[in-house]
């Protein structure tokens, strides 16, 4: 399995565009790289997915360049609410073979 | 989107007694449930995959014999925890998928709330 790699944490201020990149070097042709968030005492909760270029939904953007060995996941005017840990996973997500989390990105957002 | 509910959300249980935790699929059947740990701080780790009419598949140092897992149904896994002891507390989170139809090439996977067990 790919394994990921992500900041430990980052910071913002509400109201700003966040980006978290995730590096994924050894990614494989069949791989789709998803994103989640997770709240203290939740299940994580699926923000995006995405294979290669851009994917856009109502809470995210996900760009991965052409290599496909990073994305980037853009929060778009973040609020208070946005403070939790982003997981970057990589995986053929089949739904036959389990996710290996990474240690994710502790973002906190500030008033 | 598709559901997975935990139950209990939150367990506290005596030392030496056991704790079971249901996994259920609320609107899709799915024939693979995985079991997830979360210590405070911490990723999730993989503890194991739950496959409905057969054996659980555990992670290499994950005790079978403590860790009884069971998939009755397309709908339904359940963790037991037997003989609980204070370090068997964590976050414990299951995940399953809805099944591949027709052209359909990947999906998502679908987290429950987690159980919060403690064992005192």
């Amino acid at each position: 399995l790919a394994k990921t790699t992500q900041p430990i944490s980052m910071d913002s201020y509400e109201g700003q565009e966040v980006n978290i990149t995730c590096s994924h070097n050894n990614i494989a042709t069949n791989d789709y790289i998803t994103w989640y968030q997770q709240f203290p005492s939740q299940g994580p909760r699926f923000i995006i997915q995405g294979y290669k270029t851009k994917v856009t939904n109502e809470v995210a953007s996900l760009f991965i360049p052409a290599d496909r060995k990073s994305s980037t996941l853009s929060l778009p005017r973040v609020s208070l609410s946005d403070t939790a840990v982003y997981y970057c996973l990589v995986g053929d997500n089949t739904g036959r073979r389990a996710l290996t989390f990474g240690s994710g990105t502790r973002l906190q957002v500030q008033p | 989107g598709a559901v997975v509910s935990q139950h209990p959300s939150r367990v506290i249980c005596k030392s030496g007694t056991s704790v079971k935790i249901e996994c259920r699929s609320l609107d899709f059947q799915a024939t693979t449930m995985f079991w997830y740990r979360q210590f405070p701080k911490q990723s999730l780790m993989l503890m194991a995959t739950s496959n409905e009419g057969s054996k659980a598949t555990y992670e290499q140092g994950v005790e079978k014999d403590k860790f009884l897992i069971n998939h009755a149904s397309l709908t339904l896994s359940t963790l037991t925890v037997t003989s609980a002891h204070p370090e068997d507390s964590s976050f414990y989170i299951c995940s399953a998928s809805p099944r591949l139809r027709g052209r359909q090439l990947n999906t998502e996977a679908f987290f429950g709330q987690g159980t919060r067990l403690t064992v005192v």
